[in-house]
């Protein structure tokens, strides 16, 4: 079986842009979860969509939404870039809520 | 909200020494606790996982404990080997309630040849 993957692995942007992070999870699993991972923070929950409803959200401002499709793939959207959204963006897929989950490699964002 | 501490941040051992890292958490609630190796550049892989309902698991070379009077868990590797270098974060959630995990800060495993 395929494994989770993301889409783009690397992208640079600018303060003030937008950029939009795709998660295309395990086949059959309907859970995708989101982390951003900092040397600084750590591993930090962003938010879980399971069935195209945003189950659970961490503690992250608005600018930070997502969004998941009928075939269980999601994606994540952050507007008005901050340096400080420069992180190692993670997804994770679990066949149900509260499963274990899979991540996938991540998406390096760097905001300059 | 669930508060996890995770010791050492690093550990150095030599190959074939035992290895134990540490975590501790807050919300008597969590019942899942999960183990991710991410070895430096690569995505996190779960290593073990634990439920509340059992004390202990193990795997090969590796088993994790558990203390829910302590709300404490550990992970143990025992014959460590070179490829066993990389950062190991702990976890805990609540399956039956909110399910946000909390994360420890990671410890930084190098094993010497």
């Amino acid at each position: 079986k395929a494994g989770v993957t993301q889409t783009p692995r690397y992208l640079i942007k600018t303060r003030g842009q937008q950029v939009t992070l795709s998660c295309s999870p395990i086949s059959g699993h309907r859970s995708v979860s989101w982390y951003q991972q900092t040397p600084g923070q750590g591993l930090q929950f962003l938010f879980e969509y399971f069935s195209e409803t945003q189950r659970n959200k961490g503690n992250f401002p608005g600018r930070f939404s997502g969004r998941q499709f009928s075939n269980s793939r999601s994606e994540m959207n952050v507007s008005t870039l901050e340096l400080g959204d420069s992180a190692l963006y993670l997804c994770a897929s679990s066949i149900y809520l509260a499963d274990t989950q899979y991540f996938g490699p991540g998406t390096r964002l760097t905001v300059l | 909200g669930e508060n996890v501490e995770q010791h050492p941040s690093t550990l150095s051992v030599q190959e074939g020494d035992s290895a134990v890292i540490k975590c501790t958490y807050s919300d008597s609630a969590s019942n899942y606790f999960p183990w991710y190796k991410q070895e430096l550049g690569k995505r996190p892989q779960l290593i073990i996982d634990i439920r509340s309902n059992v004390g202990e698991k193990k795997d090969q070379r590796i088993a994790v404990t558990l203390n829910k009077t302590a709300k404490h868990f550990s992970l143990h590797i025992t014959e460590t080997q070179p490829e066993d270098s990389a950062v190991y974060f702990c976890a805990a959630s609540d399956s039956g309630g909110s399910y946000i995990p909390t994360f420890g800060r990671g410890t930084s495993l190098i094993v010497h040849p």
